[in-house]
């Protein structure tokens, strides 16, 4: 089974709308972090934002915001006033502790263009 | 800063042969760890390690050997490529709790032929 699952393959947005990247996950640990990884065309994973399990407020970084509903096991990434230069691959990974050893688990990945 | 230095960033290897893709970090992390990417897979653990003389198997270790003599260093070798084993590389270096973002090398593309 999946741990982490990005059920969007692909998305358009116009240039300054808002966007979100749906991400559902599913662990046993009740200490857990998920985070959110940009890669750009040039292939480098840039890191953009992060939640802890037990952290009570939603994380916000600029205009990246992690809508975090932990009873829905739910982790979407909200991008404000979209730019171009967001159109890139999206991952959501997950860090568990699996058989003693934390271990980041990354989703398929979305694929985010901005249009003009 | 250097952060996570992988190389090389491109190679072709035949069939049957092997190499070393170097990952280095001079952030003193205790956790290093490698992936590959392939299409629509995101990325899949090969191999990662919590300390020096530490190292586990990930999801997909067949093919793969790593150690880990000092903190700074994690090579990852192939000990005879297969075509199965194109794909992106990465290595990640993170503090040991995890409770921080994993910095990331630059990737190596590899294409076995």
């Amino acid at each position: 089974a999946q741990k982490i699952t990005q059920t969007q393959p692909g998305m358009f947005v116009q240039e300054k709308e808002a966007v979100t990247l749906d991400c559902t996950y599913d662990t046993s640990d009740p200490s857990y972090g998920l985070f959110w990884y940009k890669q750009p065309s040039s292939g480098e994973m840039i890191f953009l934002i992060y939640q802890g399990s037990y952290d009570q407020q939603n994380a916000t970084e600029g205009r990246y915001s992690l809508n975090f509903q932990k009873a829905r096991k739910s982790a979407n990434l909200v991008i404000s006033a979209s730019q171009l230069g967001d159109s890139a691959m999206y991952f959501c990974a997950m860090r568990e502790l699996i058989q003693g050893a934390q271990k980041l688990v990354f989703g398929q990945g979305t694929r985010l263009t901005i249009n003009p | 800063n250097a952060g996570v230095t992988q190389t090389p960033k491109f190679q072709v290897l035949k069939t049957g042969q092997s190499m070393t893709l170097q990952c280095a970090q001079d952030m003193n992390h205790e956790y290093m760890s490698w992936y590959r990417q392939d299409p629509g897979m995101g990325l899949r653990l090969i191999h990662y390690s919590v300390g020096a003389g530490i190292t586990d198997q990930g999801e997909v270790p067949n093919g793969y050997n790593v150690s880990r003599s000092t903190t700074e260093d994690f090579p990852l070798r192939l000990l005879s490529a297969a075509p199965s084993q194109t794909s992106v590389y990465f290595c990640a270096s993170s503090h040991r709790t995890m409770n921080t973002e994993a910095f990331f090398g630059q990737g190596t593309r590899l294409t076995v032929v």
